[in-house]
């Protein structure tokens, strides 16, 4: 399996809703990351994981809380969204996090909060 | 100031004609640039890389030139048919504090083929 996989495809949620993202692969990498997109914008990075263990967070606020709980898979728990949460959230993995590992992203899931 | 900086932001190009798109960085110690290639609604793609010990590199219609001197970095297309049209995001590597990297992305060129 040489690509990483991402749940749902589309969510729409509302502002008091809680749900959560799901990120999977199987290429054996041990850094995942999560990015956002806004529409005609480069992904910006959230958070990054390096052997299941939280390396960075870009400052992202409270109401994104991720979550690793094994080397395989990356979740992104979303509570008390705001409309302008509303954006292309991508996953990505690499074989570890020396910065010429090649990030692998997938297909991102569409979120809209209304 | 952005870190990276891409040009131009949309580019418009006949096919079989060439696409030049150009991006330069801000730290010195960025060691690795890729680009990816990202069509409407799907996943950005790795399409080509290059380290900063290698000035040119090249994978059939595709290649990125580095001048580390002038800390710009550049993506050629040749050739170009419809379905090169994309957005493409250049990207370097940044340094994030505590001795680790990241990548910053530059904002993005949005490539039109013109049949």
């Amino acid at each position: 399996d040489t690509e990483v996989t991402q749940t749902p495809k589309h969510l729409v949620m509302g502002m008091t809703n809680k749900k959560s993202l799901k990120c999977e692969q199987h290429m054996g990498h041990r850094a995942m990351y999560w990015y956002k997109q806004k529409a005609k914008k480069p992904p910006e990075l959230m958070f990054v994981y390096s052997y299941e263990k939280l390396s960075i967070n870009e400052s992202v606020p409270s109401r994104f809380s991720p979550e690793c709980p094994n080397s395989s898979l990356l979740n992104l728990h979303l509570h008390a969204l705001q409309p302008e949460d509303s954006a292309l959230y991508l996953c990505a993995s690499s074989r570890g996090l020396a910065v010429t590992d090649t990030q692998y992203f997938g297909p991102g899931t569409r979120l809209t909060v209304l | 100031g952005e870190n990276v900086e891409q040009h131009p932001s949309t580019l418009s190009v006949q096919e079989g004609d060439s696409a030049v798109i150009k991006c330069t960085y801000s730290d010195s110690a960025s060691n690795y640039f890729p680009w990816y290639k990202q069509e409407l609604g799907k996943r950005p793609q790795l399409i080509i890389d290059i380290r900063s010990n290698v000035g040119e590199k090249k994978d059939q219609r595709i290649a990125v030139t580095l001048n580390k001197t002038a800390k710009h970095f550049s993506l050629h297309i040749t050739e170009t048919q419809p379905e090169d049209s994309a957005v493409y995001f250049c990207a370097a590597s940044i340094y994030s504090g505590a001795g680790s990297y990241q990548l910053t992305f530059g904002k993005g060129t949005k490539l039109s083929v013109i049949p």
